[in-house]
């Protein structure tokens, strides 16, 4: 198995555009995780899936946000409009459902907004 | 607030010491997880120990857990220029979704 795959791994965009985000789970997996990495706020969850259901996205910043699970092996990010404190690096993680598993996690996409 | 979190923030050693980092949670959980991530990537799921568990081995890794103190440790023995890296707690508070710490960032000097 090749692992979580996302795409792209960089991403630069203007204030503005429309920024998507992009995930293929690891197969048999069934829990996806968005998470987002900044140097001041360190790892944050935004939003996880269970069997393709979003269950809780109390951490997704603000409308702008929006992630969908069209199947149970990708999943996508989107930002629109972006803005420049939206600039960090974004991981998906995802984990077979149950306890005691741990995640894997994904390369993740380095988005950068100017 | 954080539900873990991990000390010391940074820790420099020379090759071939031991490294210790701690992690300290506030409320009560099923497991905690440690992670690596070496710049640039993601991150590495290393240890998972259930609450019910007090220490787990995995080659150079060894994992305590006091839930009496809310705090674990992790320890790597005879460490390499490879271990640097930084290194993260999750703990699952009461069950729910795992909460990553800061982080303590180790740098082993060749």
């Amino acid at each position: 198995d090749a692992g979580v795959i996302q795409s792209p791994r960089h991403e630069v965009t203007e204030m503005g555009q429309e920024v998507t985000l992009r995930c293929k789970l690891i197969s048999g997996h069934n829990s996806l995780f968005w998470y987002r990495q900044t140097m001041m706020r360190g790892l944050e969850l935004l939003i996880y899936f269970n069997n393709n259901v979003p269950i809780d996205d109390s951490g997704m910043p603000e409308d702008r946000f929006s992630a969908k699970m069209p199947n149970a092996s990708f999943s996508t990010l989107k930002i629109q409009p972006s803005e420049p404190r939206d600039s960090a690096v974004y991981f998906c993680a995802s984990t077979p459902t149950g306890e005691n598993y741990g995640y894997t996690f994904g390369s993740g996409t380095r988005l950068t907004v100017v | 607030s954080q539900q873990g979190e991990e000390d010391p923030q940074a820790l420099s050693i020379q090759e071939g010491e031991n490294a210790t980092m701690n992690c300290s949670y506030k409320t009560s959980i099923n497991n905690l997880q440690w992670y690596r991530q070496n710049s640039g990537r993601g991150l590495v799921h290393l240890i998972l120990i259930r609450s019910n568990e007090r220490e787990k081995h995995s080659g150079r890794l060894r994992v305590t857990l006091d839930t009496s103190k809310k705090s674990s440790s992790l320890l790597i023995t005879a460490s390499r220029a490879a271990d640097t890296a930084s290194y993260f707690c999750a703990t699952d508070a009461h069950g729910q979704n795992f909460v990553f710490g800061p982080g303590t960032r180790l740098s082993v000097l060749p």
